[in-house]
């Protein structure tokens, strides 16, 4: 069965200071996509990142960075100088595939709130 | 074509009514999924439809919830006789049929209060 992980509940920085958001997953897909999304207090979800199981490269963009390491299933999110801007629940998701129905779904982890203080 | 759009925004019902919601997903997508979020946690799958068709319902959609999507365009959940365990945030989400890369959009959900 799929699992998606963040053993983070809540965490709370001063703005400028850096944070990682933590996720674990389990799948027995060999082929996977893995996701974060972004949900401010307004609701929608607001997606970040996108990547797939057999790319294990380290990806940046601006002040975001994620970490895919297979060996120790995880997904890990780094933002670089937190802003205030930046506070919001992230949740890690897991591709969640049906062959025969097309389905595509998402399995989500229970979500990080960021509070990034000014 | 601004992207999935879910009507209502808010929805307070008292215990037992009946209540609907509708999502607009964008055009040209012919996948469309039903999530449920509680407070507190991530979304769930509730159902999908490629097209009209529902190929797909979770054990977590009850009996006392349908789901529609009349000519594949926009699709509408219905709970039956609400709990208060109904309380939610309901997410619709798309997208199109060659998504090998899961090209999904999010809508901003209808919140549902049963009181």
């Amino acid at each position: 069965a799929q699992k998606v992980t963040q053993a983070q509940t809540e965490i709370s920085v001063v703005e400028k200071e850096d944070v990682t958001l933590d996720c674990v997953y389990e799948t027995r897909d060999t082929t996977y996509y893995l996701f974060w999304y972004k949900q401010p207090p307004s609701g929608e979800l607001v997606f970040l990142i996108r990547r797939n199981s057999f790319d294990e490269q380290n990806e940046i963009s601006g002040r975001y960075s994620w970490n895919f390491q297979k060996s120790t299933s995880s997904f890990n999110f780094t933002i670089t100088a937190s802003q205030v801007v930046d506070s919001a629940v992230y949740f890690c998701a897991l591709s969640d595939v049906r062959g025969d129905t097309g389905r595509r779904a998402l399995t989500f982890g229970s979500g990080t709130r960021l509070q990034v203080q000014p | 074509d601004t992207g999935v759009s879910q009507n209502p925004r808010h929805k307070i019902t008292k215990r037992g009514q009946n209540v609907t919601f509708r999502c607009d997903p964008i055009s040209e997508h012919n996948r469309l999924y039903w999530y449920r979020q509680t407070l507190g946690q991530g979304p769930e799958f509730l159902t999908y439809f490629q097209n009209e068709a529902q190929l797909e319902k979770s054990r977590l959609l009850s009996d006392r919830f349908s789901a529609e999507r009349p000519k594949g365009s926009f699709s509408t959940l219905e709970i039956q006789r609400t709990e208060q365990g109904d309380s939610a945030m309901y997410l619709c989400a798309s997208s199109p049929s060659r998504s090998v890369n899961y090209g999904y959009t999010f809508g901003s959900g209808t919140r549902l209060t049963v009181v």
